[in-house]
């Protein structure tokens, strides 16, 4: 059974831009979740969709945002982009309100 | 006082002994408990959830809750170099998947 994909990899964005991040769940996982890790802050969670409607929110910016698409697939999209937003950003599925796993994460530097 | 704490260690263990990780949270109304690891450069992987107090063994891992005291552990016996990681605590207070991570305990199993 396939994992959490998480697309790209790595991202180099410079300042002012703005960036997509995606993330394929485990089939049959209606819920995404996506966190935000940086080293002074920890794991934050940034919001969890739901079939397709976020069902949870964090306390980040407006430019922070998601959707997710009636395959459960969920894309993140961050604008304006600012040096503090550099981190590993992780995407977790979760098949009900269980267990959570996450994929391999997207690693963004803002330049 | 943060949501969720953990020492961040590091907890030096020799190989064979057990490790003993502790985990306190703020939110009486926390409702489901998992402990994570984190080797270096990856993402969190699920290695326990716990959801009513008592004990939960699962191989050399044991997770035990106690909602009273609002505390949640991780033992594990036997311990291997490769289980050199950081171990975060995530607590779950909300309806859906909504984590609150502790700041992570570094292990380091010596052999």
């Amino acid at each position: 059974k396939a994992g959490v994909t998480q697309t790209p990899r790595y991202l180099i964005k410079t300042r002012g831009q703005q960036v997509t991040l995606s993330c394929s769940p485990i089939s049959g996982h209606r819920s995404v979740s996506w966190y935000q890790q940086t080293p002074g802050q920890g794991l934050q969670f940034l919001f969890e969709y739901f079939s397709e409607t976020q069902r949870n929110k964090g306390n980040f910016p407006g430019r922070f945002s998601g959707r997710q698409f009636s395959n459960s697939r969920s894309e993140m999209n961050v604008s304006t982009l600012e040096l503090g937003d550099s981190a590993l950003y992780l995407c977790a599925s979760s098949w009900g309100d269980s267990e959570a796993f996450f994929g391999q994460g997207t690693r963004l530097t803002v330049v | 006082q943060k949501e969720v704490e953990q020492n961040s260690g590091p907890l030096s263990v020799p190989e064979g002994a057990i490790a003993s990780l502790n985990c306190t949270y703020s939110d009486r109304g926390s409702q489901s408990f998992f402990w994570y690891r984190q080797y270096s450069g990856k993402s969190p992987e699920l290695i326990m959830s716990i959801y009513s107090n008592g004990d939960k063994e699962d191989g050399r891992f044991t997770a035990q809750l106690n909602k009273a005291s609002q505390y949640v552990s991780l033992l594990i016996r036997d311990s291997q170099p490769s289980d050199s990681a950081t171990y975060l605590c995530a607590v779950n207070k909300a309806a859906g998947n909504k984590l609150t991570f502790g700041g992570g305990t570094r292990v380091l199993v010596k052999p």
